[in-house]
């Protein structure tokens, strides 16, 4: 039971490249969400995805794209990645909203040039 | 939007001393509360949640609906403490964390 994993750990980009941020769990949870993670501003919800098949926008969406591939799977895509996207990405699920806690996976650190 | 507030964004005790961190929330109705805890460089996870009125490593965290607050607490602190704490809301789907607090424990 490996949890919530991302891919990949580490990344450089240079400003204007595109990339895909993959995030997986293997806990059968319904929903997904999609963080950054940046000094003094603590965790800023990016997207979410309630189900499968849906996603909805979070306090920081420009800039990024989603895609619940399935159940299990939930990517974040950069389409023209610029400096003020260099942080720390954090995807997360729970089993249902009403109970609240939410399992992390453990990253991606992410700097664009 | 339910909304949580930790008003430091870094706490410095000495080892053995006691930890307060402040968490307030600006919502009604019957909150939801988690304090979750990110050890250097690790993934966030959850430290306890106040519907259960466990303790956890020590930390204990009583919700005060006069004051708005989810204070969390420990009587000594412990150099293994040092993280990143973060208070969050549940119950939602968009969940608002708060923009946490470093605790620094000095030997």
């Amino acid at each position: 039971n490996a949890g919530v994993t991302q891919t990949p750990k580490f990344q450089v980009l240079k400003t204007g490249q595109s990339m895909t941020l993959q995030c997986a769990q293997d806990m059968n949870h319904n929903s997904m969400y999609w963080y950054r993670q940046d000094p003094g501003m603590g965790l800023r919800l990016i997207y979410y995805s309630a189900s499968e098949g849906t996603t909805d926008k979070g306090e920081v969406p420009n800039g990024y794209n989603v895609s619940r591939l399935n159940k299990r799977e939930f990517s974040l895509r950069l389409e023209s990645a610029a400096p003020s996207q260099t942080s720390v990405y954090f995807c997360a699920s729970s089993e249902a909203p009403e109970l609240g806690e939410q399992y992390f996976g453990p990253g991606t650190r992410l700097t664009v040039t | 939007a339910q909304r949580v507030t930790q008003p430091e964004k870094l706490l410095s005790v000495f080892k053995g001393a006691p930890v307060e961190l402040k968490c307030n929330y600006s919502y009604s109705g019957s909150p939801e509360l988690f304090w979750y805890v990110q050890y250097s460089r690790q993934r966030l996870q959850l430290l306890l949640r106040h519907i259960s009125r466990e303790s956890i490593k020590g930390f204990t965290a009583d919700l005060n609906k006069g004051e708005t607050s989810f204070h969390l607490k420990k009587p000594f602190a412990q150099e293994e403490d040092s993280a990143m704490y973060y208070c969050a809301p549940g119950g939602y789907q968009k969940v608002t964390f708060g923009t946490g607090t470093k605790l620094q424990v000095i030997p």
